[in-house]
């Protein structure tokens, strides 16, 4: 069955990097595009960016200066790179994955891992 | 950026009553459009995609319509499973959006 499972650091300082694995099984990432999204404690969520089956990215422009997503599809792992932290960049980091049904171009978040809770704060 | 407003934010009803959750997009969104469900402490879990599909395993008491701009979720006969905050998406423009949220409780 399909799962994906995030993991990293909790607790990060106020201009450092965040380093987050997402590891996939039950399908290929040469086949499914993957995303990050994010959710602030008890509010909304929001896309960060997507790396797709092809390899290519696509980046929020709220975040892209500062965002990095790449991929080891040996190793059925894709991996979030976001530098200069702020206390704002605190909240729940998700992957998830796209999928679109055979007669649509648009691809939305069919399963999403169960997220890792990050804390930005010296 | 789509903005994508959802409304109420909050939404309290009986069990077995039915509940309608609207989502507005800022443009013509072209009916691709996702709604999630996230229980409290878990990720969330799609419900419908492109509108009006029902996602793998989801109740039939669960449906989506709309078109363009406007689109609603209906839930029928409410469950106290339920109990969830209910996100619209919409995915035909970079970048994706979220709306802000339905919190539903069982009154």
């Amino acid at each position: 069955q399909v799962q994906l499972e995030e993991s990293g650091p909790g607790l990060m300082q106020p201009s450092e990097t965040l380093s987050l694995t997402c590891t996939v099984s039950g399908f290929s990432l040469t086949s499914n595009g993957v995303g990050w999204v994010r959710q602030p404690l008890g509010k909304g969520l929001v896309w960060m960016g997507t790396i797709w089956a092809g390899g290519s990215t696509n980046y929020n422009s709220a975040v892209q200066s500062r965002l990095s997503i790449s991929r080891d599809t040996s190793k059925s792992q894709v991996f979030l790179k976001m530098n200069s932290l702020q206390p704002e960049d605190t909240g729940t980091y998700y992957c998830a994955r796209h999928d679109r049904p055979h007669n649509n171009w648009a691809y939305y978040f069919d399963y999403w891992g169960q997220g890792v809770m990050v804390t930005v704060s010296s | 950026d789509i903005q994508m407003t959802q409304s109420p934010a909050s939404l309290s009803a009986s069990l077995g009553e039915t509940v309608t959750i609207e989502c507005r997009a800022s443009e013509d969104i072209y009916s691709n459009l996702a709604w999630y469900q996230q229980k409290p402490g878990n990720s969330p879990q799609l419900l419908i995609y492109d509108a009006n599909s029902l996602a793998d395993g989801v109740p039939s008491r669960f449906s989506g319509s709309g078109s363009g701009t406007q689109y609603s979720l209906k839930i029928n006969s409410l469950q106290s499973e339920d109990v969830a905050s209910y996100f619209c998406q919409q995915y035909n423009n970079y970048p994706f959006t979220f709306g802000s949220g339905t919190k539903l409780e069982i009154k």
